[in-house]
């Protein structure tokens, strides 16, 4: 069964700088998707990014990016000139391409944004 | 305007009793799903159904039922039988046709306290 690691349950970070979560997972596949969801205050997941596993190419939406090791199971999330409405709880997430439709989370990281 | 809304946002239920939580879509999505979440851990799979009149188990399916007669809809009922149903509920929904069929997009959710 696949795992999902998030071993920092809390990270700081001052405005407009630069910070890095880490996640990784156990697998034996070879095709799969990741993502990282934030969860706000008011506990909806928005998806901030996601990654195809056949990609080598790391994934970027605007002022976050990946750095995805596919050989070291490793997927971080980097928040660059992060801002206060950042602030969240991050899971990263991992989902196989086809038949069990779950998404396995790991148990998240608390980001918080000091002024 | 295009969502997945979940209905109520809080609920309280007195030991006992069966309670259903409603999740629509207008996303034309084929899939939905049933998260629960814990404190301090992530989300973890109930039920899920890839087509209408069709729905499979997650890895905490019990005391917990579901239907789907239409595609829009996907309600949870948290049984009596369910030991511990206080929590965080989270319905999702993916497109499962399309350029991009992985990625699942979640509802506000509902907080169910057992009194």
């Amino acid at each position: 069964a696949q795992t999902v690691t998030q071993s920092q349950p809390e990270m700081s970070v001052q405005e407009a700088e630069t910070v890095t979560l880490s996640c990784t997972y156990d697998t034996s596949e070879s095709d799969y998707y990741l993502f990282w969801y934030k969860q706000p205050p008011s506990r909806q997941m928005i998806l901030v990014i996601r990654q195809e596993a056949y990609k080598q190419q790391n994934a970027t939406e605007n002022r976050f990016s990946v750095n995805f090791q596919k050989a070291a199971k490793s997927f971080s999330l980097k928040i660059s000139d992060s801002q206060l409405g950042d602030a969240a709880m991050y899971f990263c997430a991992y989902r196989s391409p086809e038949g069990n439709e779950k998404l396995t989370f790991g148990t998240g990281t608390r980001l918080t944004i000091i002024p | 305007d295009g969502g997945i809304t979940q209905s109520p946002k809080y609920l309280f239920r007195k030991e006992g009793q069966n309670v259903t939580l409603s999740c629509e879509q207008n996303l034309n999505h084929d899939a939905m799903y049933w998260y629960r979440q814990d404190p301090g851990q992530g989300l973890r799979l109930i039920y899920y159904s890839q087509i209408v009149n069709d729905f499979q188990k997650g890895d905490i399916a019990e005391g917990y039922s579901v239907s789907r007669e239409k595609k829009e809809s996907f309600p949870l009922t948290v049984t009596s039988a369910q030991k511990n149903p206080t929590a965080f509920y989270l319905c999702a929904s993916r497109n499962s046709r399309g350029r991009v069929t992985d990625t699942q997009y979640f509802g506000p959710g509902t907080r169910l306290t057992v009194l």
